[in-house]
């Protein structure tokens, strides 16, 4: 069982905006700064999308964007694209030099 | 650019061991903690391992420690895993994987996996 709570599936149809929930505890979501986001296409390697919680990598476009309020760090995407589709993963430090990731939420565009 | 490289995966019986190294090029590896995360057929991502840049800290997950070995060379700039008493649920893709820019804080750089089957 993940750590961290996703939801399975969202989706979007092309322009629109969705948002992707990951909830932890104060013990890493909540007690630190250091969430990232990750996209993964099928049979690819995760890419890192979202750091630090609302820091985008160079080279990552601006239509995604990441928040936190308590337990909860959110990745949105703007202007929902085709090339978006893909399954998506919040990670987190935790106490006890750890790393939790969530479930994995797969992002369809409709 | 900046490429990991991961090697030494296979098919193995229950119980056995296997190592898997990493090879690190393209950007300065001494200075950067180094991870293994895993991902299951089918499944998400889980954390394996950490060794800090220069080999003095090494954390695992709950679900390898006291099976699995994190180990690192600098002057080969190669990251291995050592797994013993290996499980059916040891079956993933083992992805070798870089920090960003502090201990923890994200991973921008990820390998292509290397794909390990515990079966009898």
């Amino acid at each position: 069982q993940p750590a961290l709570t996703q939801p399975a599936s969202v989706s979007g149809s092309p322009g629109q905006s969705i948002t992707i929930s990951c909830t932890g505890t104060s013990s890493d979501v909540g007690g630190y700064n250091f969430v990232s986001w990750y996209q993964q296409h099928p049979d690819k390697p995760p890419k890192l999308m979202i750091y630090e919680v609302t820091n985008r990598p160079s080279g990552v476009s601006n239509r995604f964007s990441g928040s936190k309020s308590g337990n909860t760090a959110s990745l949105t995407i703007s202007g929902l694209q085709a090339e978006d589709e893909a399954d998506y993963y919040c990670s987190s430090f935790a106490s006890g030099n750890k790393v939790f990731f969530g479930g994995g939420t797969k992002v369809t565009v409709l | 650019q900046a490429q990991l490289v991961e090697s030494g995966g296979g098919v193995v019986q229950p119980g056995r061991s296997l190592r898997l190294s990493c090879a690190a090029s393209g950007f300065r590896f001494s200075i950067y903690g180094m991870h293994w995360v895993r991902q299951a057929p089918g499944k998400g991502l889980e954390w394996v391992a950490v060794i800090s840049y220069d080999g003095s800290e090494k954390y695992y997950g709950d679900s390898v420690k006291g099976r699995f070995t994190i180990a690192r060379d600098n002057s080969k700039n190669t990251v291995d895993l050592q797994m013993n008493s290996l499980r059916a649920e040891d079956t993933a893709i083992y992805y070798c994987v870089k920090e960003f820019r502090y201990s923890f804080d994200a991973f921008d750089i990820w390998g292509q996996g290397s794909m390990v089957v515990v079966s009898s």
